[in-house]
């Protein structure tokens, strides 16, 4: 397994504004993901943030709402842009490894836009 | 459009029973599945993986998959009131360039009455 840092663990932010969330692993991982969970939803995979490239974002979610970062193999950062309410969610990092193996997620970052 | 589908619930049951929560896949080509616990407010939790078809048993949990029938359940035994939760089914692989991340079920909220 490993240690998943996030922060921050909760904000509320003013509408127009960005956030950055960061995730941060105490071992080298292969994979990083960001998801977001929505109130009383299950959930939903953003992007998988790619090591040294640009991120690759799911059907439904762009780069300029969500830019990605991953410099190395132990941290990645999301940001929440041009927030609005509909953005008020929970935002997941998961980390895996290359193959057929589970994946662990951060404590969560609980966002309310306001 | 790759689904993951899990009767939402609530499943209510007494203290000591046997809990049954179901989950089935929509692509033939999934090759690892897992059961995560989320407790209201907190991140998801591994609790079990399962490659093969068959059971696994770890403690009071069993998994089950049914690959021909695209089926994973899981068994939790002598039910406590601490397992009281929301029970997240998740499938990884097979879902073309975004191998490796997880697609998760809706979860189906999980109620053991004392």
């Amino acid at each position: 397994s490993a240690v998943i840092s996030q922060k921050p663990s909760r904000d509320i932010c003013q509408r127009g504004t960005s956030l950055t969330i960061q995730c941060q692993v105490d071992s080298q991982v292969t994979m990083m993901f960001w998801y977001r969970q929505q109130p009383g939803q299950s959930l939903t995979l953003i992007a998988t943030a790619n090591q040294g490239s640009e991120a690759t974002y799911e059907s439904g979610f762009v780069i300029d709402k969500f830019p990605i970062s991953r410099p190395n193999l132990t941290f990645s950062t999301l940001t929440v842009s041009n927030m609005s309410p509909e953005d008020s969610s929970i935002y997941l990092c998961s980390v895996s490894w290359q193959g057929n193996t589970e994946a662990f997620f951060g404590q969560g970052t609980r966002l309310t836009v306001v | 459009q790759k689904e993951v589908e899990q009767n939402s619930g609530p499943l209510s049951v007494p203290e000591g029973a046997i809990a049954s929560l179901n989950c089935t896949y929509s692509d033939r080509g999934s090759q690892s599945f897992f059961w995560y616990r989320q407790y209201s407010g907190k991140s998801p939790e591994l609790i079990m993986f399962i490659y093969s078809n068959g059971d696994k048993e770890d403690g009071r949990f069993t998994a089950q998959l049914n690959k021909a029938s695209q089926y994973v359940s899981l068994l939790i035994r002598d039910s406590q009131p601490s397992d009281s939760a929301t029970y997240l089914c998740a499938v990884k692989g097979g879902y073309g360039g975004s191998q490796g991340n997880l697609i998760f079920g809706k979860g189906t909220k999980l109620s053991v009455k004392p």
